[in-house]
């Protein structure tokens, strides 16, 4: 069954500080994960795309995987009042294209100025 | 920078009546899809669409839902009977096989349509 946790928050934390999210998961076929951003009543953004297990960084952004224990997680560094949104993680099985992606409800981060 | 857009931006319907949500994907792109969020629920897959057919279809997507692309630029959903349950916000995403991360793995979401079925 194809089904993907995420703790809905809030999440708020000072200006700054190190922000952790994560999700966990129970499907072993996934194998590609990603980090969208979404903001209210805007369309989901992607920021961060991991294929199998692994670390990916991309400025402020870290993308962890470890798929022994089907849990991957975003640190942002530096966080900004601007980083506050919902933060989804999604993944599949299959990078072709066919296979839609399977979502977490989204963790609603809040930086405080 | 391209973008998926999606009209209208809120659509509002009786129970009963048929809908049409409109996207236009980006250009070089060959994979598209329907997905839908319910307030305050997770994101959820409808369909994906490649090559003029139907690629692969979640249980939500019964016989109410259909999908097309009647010309080069736009890609459709149609509720046919609409229910009360069917209000939520429908994005409109599409993707390119060929880019180097594969496709669903980099797919461009539209801000969505805002149905409510009163």
């Amino acid at each position: 069954q194809k089904e993907v946790e995420q703790d809905p928050g809030p999440l708020s934390v000072p200006e700054g500080a190190i922000v952790s999210l994560n999700c966990t998961y129970s499907n072993s076929a996934f194998q590609y994960f990603m980090w969208y951003r979404q903001y209210s009543r805007k369309g989901p953004e992607l920021l961060m795309y991991t294929y199998s297990s692994g670390n990916k960084e991309d400025g402020r952004f870290t993308a962890q995987v470890d798929k022994s224990s089907k849990y991957i997680s975003l640190f942002i560094r530096d966080s900004q009042p601007s980083d506050s949104a919902t933060y989804l993680c999604a993944m599949s099985g299959s990078g072709g294209g066919a296979d839609g992606l399977t979502f977490g409800k989204g963790t609603h981060l809040i930086i405080q100025p | 920078e391209p973008e998926v857009t999606q009209t209208p931006s809120h659509q509002v319907t009786q129970m009963g009546q048929e809908v049409i949500l409109r996207c236009v994907p980006i250009s070089n792109h060959l994979y598209f899809y329907w997905y839908r969020q319910i307030l305050g629920q997770k994101v959820e897959f409808l369909v994906s669409f490649y090559n003029n057919e139907i690629s692969e279809k979640s249980e939500i997507f019964d016989d109410q839902f259909s999908v097309e692309r009647p010309d080069g630029s736009n890609f459709t959903l149609k509720i046919r009977s609409t229910k009360l349950e069917d209000s939520a916000m429908y994005f409109c995403a599409s993707s390119d096989p060929g880019s180097p991360r594969g496709g669903d793995t980099e797919a461009f979401f539209g801000q969505g349509t805002r149905l409510t079925v009163v």
